[in-house]
């Protein structure tokens, strides 16, 4: 069983719709929860980051934590065709070297 | 802005053969981390180093050897290369522990034949 399970998707949404992502894991150490955004042949690019459960809003980006239910989320507001992209999912458990564990990525297609 | 800088992009490499995979970046970052993608597979760590002459194994280390005499450079050296290490690698680096700011190099997309 991984420690972080997420659906490969695809997922397909028309333009201007909510996109929902989200990941599932195993471990309660961790800690840290982001997500990051990856175009196809290109390294990742952070796009939120959050510290224990709660949420966080930036710009048309909301991320959630749910920690009781080891459930972490993802919703883009008004999805535009360049939010076409995998999104992966990560987290730690320490601060201290920072390892992340990832999900293996969801990819996601927004149709104008 | 440079910022995490890999070479080569691509590269084929026979079974058996040697290579290294070249990481610097521009930042001053004490945290330096590779890591390979497997299709569907998300990334798996393989060694990552919190400062220069320290290096530390990460989830899938073999096969691969590191080092890191710099702060800016951190080269991965894979012996014997195999089948197996078909992936796409990337480095990264992040300045603290906090894990907000974590910035990944392009990928270096290397096949084994």
């Amino acid at each position: 069983q991984k420690e972080v399970e997420q659906d490969p998707g695809p997922l397909s949404v028309p333009e201007g719709a909510i996109v929902s992502l989200n990941c599932t894991y195993s471990n309660s150490a961790f800690q840290y929860f982001m997500w990051y955004r990856q175009y196809s042949r290109k390294g990742p690019e952070l796009l939120m980051y959050t510290y224990s459960s709660g949420n966080k809003e930036d710009g048309r980006f909301t991320a959630q934590v749910d920690k009781s239910s080891k459930y972490i989320s993802l919703f883009i507001r008004d999805s535009q065709p360049s939010d076409s992209a995998t999104y992966l999912c990560a987290m730690s458990g320490q601060a201290a070297g920072n390892k992340l564990t990832f999900g293996g990525g969801t990819r996601v297609l927004v149709k104008p | 802005n440079a910022g995490v800088t890999q070479t080569p992009k691509f590269r084929i490499l026979k079974i058996g053969q040697s290579m290294t995979l070249q990481c610097a970046q521009d930042m001053n970052h004490n945290y330096m981390y590779w890591y390979r993608q497997d299709p569907g597979m998300g990334l798996k760590l393989i060694y990552y180093s919190v400062g220069a002459g320290i290096t530390d194994k990460g989830e899938v280390p073999n096969g691969y050897n590191v080092s890191r005499s710099t702060t800016e450079d951190f080269p991965l050296r894979l012996e014997l290369a195999a089948p197996s290490q078909t992936s796409v690698y990337f480095c990264a680096s992040t300045p603290d522990s906090s894990g907000n700011t974590i910035y990944f190099g392009e990928g270096s997309w290397l096949t084994v034949v």
